[in-house]
């Protein structure tokens, strides 16, 4: 089970705003490592959608954003389109163990209604 | 950049899962990447399995080392990964990726292949 916890998904209008949280914990979010986002359309490999926290790469919308507190982070989604039905996931790095790993969140699934 | 899977698509519960990636539009001599491999469970979670450095340095997911080995071959820009005694539980479609970063605790995937769907038979 991953470490990374996201609510299973998410729902809105066309326009509206949603967020989807990443709870994770001291040994990861907690302790300071880069939170990115991946958005993974149906029948699709996923695609880089922030990195290190708040950072869009290039053809990204500016709708998108990152943010992060404490042991959570927060992808929001401004100005919600249908073509931002997809799951998200979250991904960061925990420390625990020998070498410390690369881990992903449960995944959110986002409907727009 | 564009990252190929080739793979057998269905193995027996026991044997070895073999995947190779190839890399398109650019080397895998890279000073500020890694090359990874994923997998996406059918349920949808993704898992990270292994990252490597084309000089060789590599981390492991520890619950899946003693059963995985990697290979990287710079000159035919391919890189590969080998899960021995493969069950239900190794069903997935299989990603490789290239990962951005120097330090491996700051790293992102910038760049994901298609997918490699792997199904494990009885």
């Amino acid at each position: 089970q991953s470490v990374l916890t996201q609510p299973p998904s998410v729902s809105g209008a066309p326009g509206q705003r949603v967020t989807i949280s990443c709870t994770g914990s001291g040994s990861n979010i907690g302790e300071g490592f880069n939170v990115h986002w991946y958005q993974q359309l149906p029948g699709t490999a996923p695609k880089l959608l922030i990195y290190d926290n708040i950072n869009r790469p290039s053809g990204v919308p500016d709708r998108f954003s990152g943010s992060t507190s404490g042991t959570s982070a927060s992808l929001a989604i401004t100005g919600l389109q249908a073509e931002d039905e997809a799951v998200y996931y979250c991904q960061t790095y925990d420390s625990v163990g020998l070498t410390g790993s690369t881990v992903f969140g449960t995944g959110t699934s986002v409907t727009v209604l | 950049l564009q990252l190929q899977e080739s793979g057998p698509g269905l193995v027996k519960a026991s044997e070895t899962l073999s995947l190779t990636c190839s890399v398109y539009g650019g080397s895998i001599i890279s000073y500020e990447h890694y090359w990874a491999w994923v997998r996406q469970t059918p349920g949808g979670g993704l898992e990270w399995i292994l990252s490597m450095f084309y000089s060789g340095s590599t981390y492991y997911n520890e619950s899946l080392i003693s059963r995985v080995t990697y290979s990287i071959d710079a000159s035919k820009n391919q890189f590969s990964l080998t899960l021995k005694s493969v069950t239900a539980a190794d069903a997935a479609v299989y990603y490789c990726v290239r990962v951005y970063g120097v330090a491996i605790s700051e790293t992102y995937v910038d760049t994901w292949g298609q997918g490699s769907p792997v199904t494990v038979s009885p």
